[in-house]
């Protein structure tokens, strides 16, 4: 298959501070990126997306960046909330239509 | 407004069997993709389908189908079933098939291939 998820990364923050989650993505034509976020037992919810004439977009709490030169996108969560825990994916926008490509994602825990 | 739904939920086949997964995408949808998850593969793309017609496919064996009916509701359809076939599949659903149109997913169907 085209993604390859293996090991999860996982990411320790203490609720109330910023969360960094990277990601490296791997068609330098893609021009749309979403971040999903998995809750147990639930599929992915959308976060955020950036087309690949921005480097930055906000949204509530969160901030994708994105740096077409190294093909890595990042997202930033202000205030971390126990809420937040789950598992975060990145997904690439490849040809036309809905065909996304995903990321292995990362683990996100927030002590309280 | 009701969210994608997929059924069942859950499912035990045994191995070689056959096995068909329903999505009903959100209302208004008319775009409908489909996904494995597995722990060991992550997320992938199957196929996707818009208007009845299959517009993309992924790197998955001929084992593999699916269909969209003119409600826009889709079936995905895996036979000779393999132990490695065990995976949640998800179904995602999007007002079209362009690039930028938030895709919304639903639950899942967990499959287990004894």
């Amino acid at each position: 298959g085209e993604s390859v998820g293996l090991h999860l990364p996982t990411l320790s923050v203490q609720e109330g501070d910023n969360s960094i989650i990277n990601c490296a993505y791997s068609n330098s034509a893609s021009d749309y990126f979403i971040w999903y976020k998995q809750e147990s037992g639930k599929g992915p919810q959308f976060i955020i997306d950036i087309r690949s004439n921005m480097d930055k977009r906000q949204g509530q709490r969160v901030t994708v960046l994105l740096n077409k030169t190294v093909k890595h996108l990042s997202l930033q969560i202000a205030a971390t909330q126990p809420g937040d825990s789950a598992v975060y994916f990145c997904a690439e926008s490849m040809e036309y239509g809905n065909k996304l490509v995903f990321g292995a994602g990362t683990i996100l825990r927030v002590k309280s | 407004k009701a969210g994608v739904t997929q059924t069942p939920r859950y499912l035990i086949k045994t191995r070689g069997q056959q096995v068909t997964l329903s999505c009903s995408p959100i209302s208004g949808h008319r775009s409908v993709s489909w996904y494995q998850q597995t722990p060991g593969q992550g997320l992938q793309f199957l196929f996707e389908y818009f208007s009845e017609t299959q517009r993309n496919k992924g790197n998955f064996p001929g084992r593999f189908s699916g269909r969209q009916f003119s409600n826009s509701r889709s079936e995905m359809n895996v036979s000779t079933l393999e132990l490695g076939d065990s995976a949640l599949y998800l179904c995602a659903s999007s007002l079209a098939p362009v690039e930028g149109t938030e895709a919304f997913f639903g639950q899942g169907t967990r499959l287990t291939v004894v």
